[in-house]
């Protein structure tokens, strides 16, 4: 089993439409949790932290659930600039080398 | 302009080469990183530098090598030794890979290199 897992899609969803998306990960000593947010071709951008409580930035939702193991990410009224890939970060430890970088989640927006 | 600065933007190398890729910060940020990713997967971690002088690999270190003489350098060098390079790599920092929850990282453009 990989230590970090998402549905790679893609995800095809209209203009305005609500999406979500998870994210597995399989140390559950894994301690902090990150989405970034990947254009075709560029470099990945730090979308959001996420934090045991949940949190929100503006149509952006990201919520951690640490009994099952996942982190998600929730976008409402999806924009045609929302299509991107989205990466779950997942570190696990005190090293570099237990920052995890999921595959990513392809999302397209359609007009 | 802060930012962490790639070059070159495309690469390309022949066969038994060694190519140095560069990866610059003017962020002062203390941890640099090298990853590799490859179409459809996520990246993987080559090598990484919490302080100058100092360096660790990472999960796929065989075949490069890197070095950091000073904090805004942390060079990548693809040897002759790595079969299989044709990747998009991307060079990050981070401001202090402790404590984790802040551990944010910015990243470079990223090298497209290729085989000829």
């Amino acid at each position: 089993r990989k230590e970090v897992e998402q549905d790679p899609g893609p995800f095809n969803v209209p203009e305005g439409a609500t999406v979500a998306f998870n994210c597995t990960y399989s140390n559950s000593a894994s301690q902090s949790f990150f989405w970034y947010r990947q254009d075709c071709r560029k470099e990945p951008k730090l979308l959001m932290s996420v934090y045991s409580s949940g949190n929100e930035d503006g149509r952006f939702t990201a919520q951690l659930n640490r009994a099952s193991q996942y982190i998600s990410l929730l976008i409402r009224d999806s924009k045609l600039s929302d299509s991107a890939t989205y990466l779950c970060v997942v570190v696990g430890g005190s090293s570099a080398s237990k920052i995890i970088f999921g595959s990513g989640t392809r999302l397209s927006i359609r007009p | 302009d802060g930012g962490i600065t790639q070059s070159p933007k495309y690469l390309f190398r022949k066969e038994g080469q060694n190519v140095t890729l560069s990866c610059e910060q003017n962020l002062n940020h203390d941890a640099m990183y090298w990853y590799r990713q490859d179409p459809g997967q996520g990246l993987r971690l080559i090598y990484y530098s919490q302080i100058v002088n100092d360096f660790q690999k990472g999960d796929i270190a065989e075949g490069y090598s890197v070095s950091r003489e000073k904090k805004e350098s942390f060079p990548l060098t693809v040897t002759s030794a790595q079969k299989n390079p044709t990747a998009f790599y991307l060079c990050a920092s981070s401001i202090d890979p402790q404590p984790l929850t802040k551990n944010i990282q910015y990243f470079g453009a990223g090298t497209r290199l290729s085989v000829l």
